[in-house]
């Protein structure tokens, strides 16, 4: 079945920094997303990415869509203590939504 | 605009005894809701999709028995689990898609069922 590889698996950082994370996958995607979990709570979609080679941006982040449709990149500029959570991608077949496992980001103010 | 409710949020039972956790579509209608599973620090993993008017689709492995699934309106899906055990702990999260120009899921804020 699908899988998604997502990388990396945490990342401590400092207030201010810039971030980047990325999923890759052996299978096609018509729609990759990016969510972002914090503790107790559901995901939140923060991007929808919808064509090959999409750039979309939502504030501080920005998403793209690989031109092969099997990767994804998610960056956060200038991170903020709130940015703190687990970020998922997914990728989206028919209706149903395959995830990765997350990268957790925790900020050093 | 495209809020999901769950309720409860928190619940604790016994052994033995069923659960029903209700997913909610506040400000639209979803002809379709999806059942998720997430374990400690563990990604999502898909449990079935709930079909108004239908039966659910099960995922491999997921007993359909154990965890009922209703979808009687286009606001409300439930999941029943039944005979709960101890493994059964663990975070529900459901999901309702908006359908229409959007296609995208929308999460509830989920429910921590512990089983003792």
């Amino acid at each position: 079945g699908q899988q998604l590889n997502q990388s990396p698996q945490s990342m401590f950082i400092q207030e201010g920094e810039d971030v980047s994370m990325n999923c890759t996958s052996s299978s096609i995607f018509n729609t990759w997303l990016w969510y972002k979990q914090e503790p107790g709570e559901g995901p939140v979609l923060l991007i929808a990415l919808y064509k090959a080679g999409e750039l979309t941006s939502n504030g501080r982040l920005t998403a793209q869509f690989g031109i092969t449709r099997k990767d994804s990149f998610l960056n956060i500029s200038a991170s903020i203590p709130s940015d703190v959570g687990i970020y998922f991608c997914a990728g989206r077949y028919g209706n149903k939504l395959v995830f990765g496992a997350g990268t957790i980001l925790r900020v050093k103010s | 605009g495209a809020v999901v409710s769950q309720h409860p949020s928190r619940v604790i039972c016994k052994s033995g005894t069923s659960v029903k956790i209700e997913c909610r579509s506040l400000d639209f209608q979803a002809t379709t809701m999806f059942w998720y599973r997430q374990f400690p620090k563990q990604s999502l993993m898909l449990m079935a999709t709930s079909n108004e008017g239908s039966k659910a689709t099960y995922e491999q492995g997921v007993e359909k028995d154990k965890f009922l699934i209703n979808h009687a309106s286009l606001t409300l899906s439930t999941l029943t689990v039944t005979s709960a055990h101890p493994e059964d702990s663990s975070f529900y999260i459901c999901s309702a898609r908006v359908g229409g120009g959007s296609d995208e899921q929308y999460f509830g804020p989920g429910t921590r069922l512990t089983v003792t």
